[in-house]
């Protein structure tokens, strides 16, 4: 079982729509979680962390944790051609990142 | 303030040669990582610095790879005799020191191995 597995995509979704990602980790002694974004030939931007359990809104941009269930999600909301790009999921237990295969979202006007 | 910088951006080499790649992290992040990612492997830890020592070098695939960073800012990975399987993209991330905290990524350096 890998450590952090991401639903697999691609994503298509509308202009203006939600783009609901979603990542599951193996590891219950995690601590942080982030969602990273990376545009194609371009290295990983982080765009959202997450440490409690519950909601986190930044913008457009919501991410979800549930702990007790070893679950995040991330929501775009009013997604923009601008949001497609890869989705990088990546859980934090220690010190090292441990990252999920991603999920590539395509944005159609 | 400027992010985290690598040099070079791209590197083209022969198998068997050895190769530098160079880190400068962003001021004030005392905790250094490098990461590999490669078509079909995703991306994997190689080796994480807090100031000058290492305390994790797990993810170093081989005795051919090592690092060292010096005066608590930069790093330097070297691989030697590469390997057409090295051909990857090597980046290099910092934080500040405390357990968990959020990784700020440079922009890479593209290595082949012809």
């Amino acid at each position: 079982q890998k450590e952090v597995e991401q639903n697999s995509g691609p994503l298509s979704v509308p202009e203006g729509a939600i783009a609901s990602l979603n990542c599951t980790y193996s590891d219950r002694g995690s601590q942080s979680f982030f969602w990273y974004r990376q545009y194609s030939g371009k290295s990983p931007e982080l765009i959202m962390f997450i440490y409690s359990n519950g909601d986190k809104e930044d913008g457009r941009f919501t991410a979800q944790l549930n702990k007790a269930s070893q679950y995040v999600s991330l929501l775009i909301r009013d997604s923009q051609p601008s949001d497609s790009a890869t989705y990088l999921c990546a859980v934090n237990g220690d010190y090292k990142l441990s990252f999920g295969a991603g999920t590539t979202v395509t944005v159609r006007a | 303030g400027a992010g985290v910088s690598q040099s070079p951006s791209n590197k083209v080499t022969e198998k068997g040669k050895d190769v530098e790649l160079r880190c400068d992290p962003i001021s004030g992040h005392t905790a250094l990582y490098w990461y590999r990612q490669s078509l079909g492997q995703g991306l994997e830890f190689l080796i994480y610095f807090q100031g000058n020592s290492a305390p994790d070098k797990s993810g170093l695939p081989s005795d051919r790879f090592s690092a060292e960073r010096t005066g608590g800012s930069v790093s330097t990975l070297t691989i030697q005799r590469t390997q057409q399987e090295d051909s990857a993209v090597y980046l290099c991330a910092s934080s500040f020191p405390d357990r968990g905290r959020e990784q700020f990524f440079g922009p890479g350096t593209r290595l082949t191995v012809l």
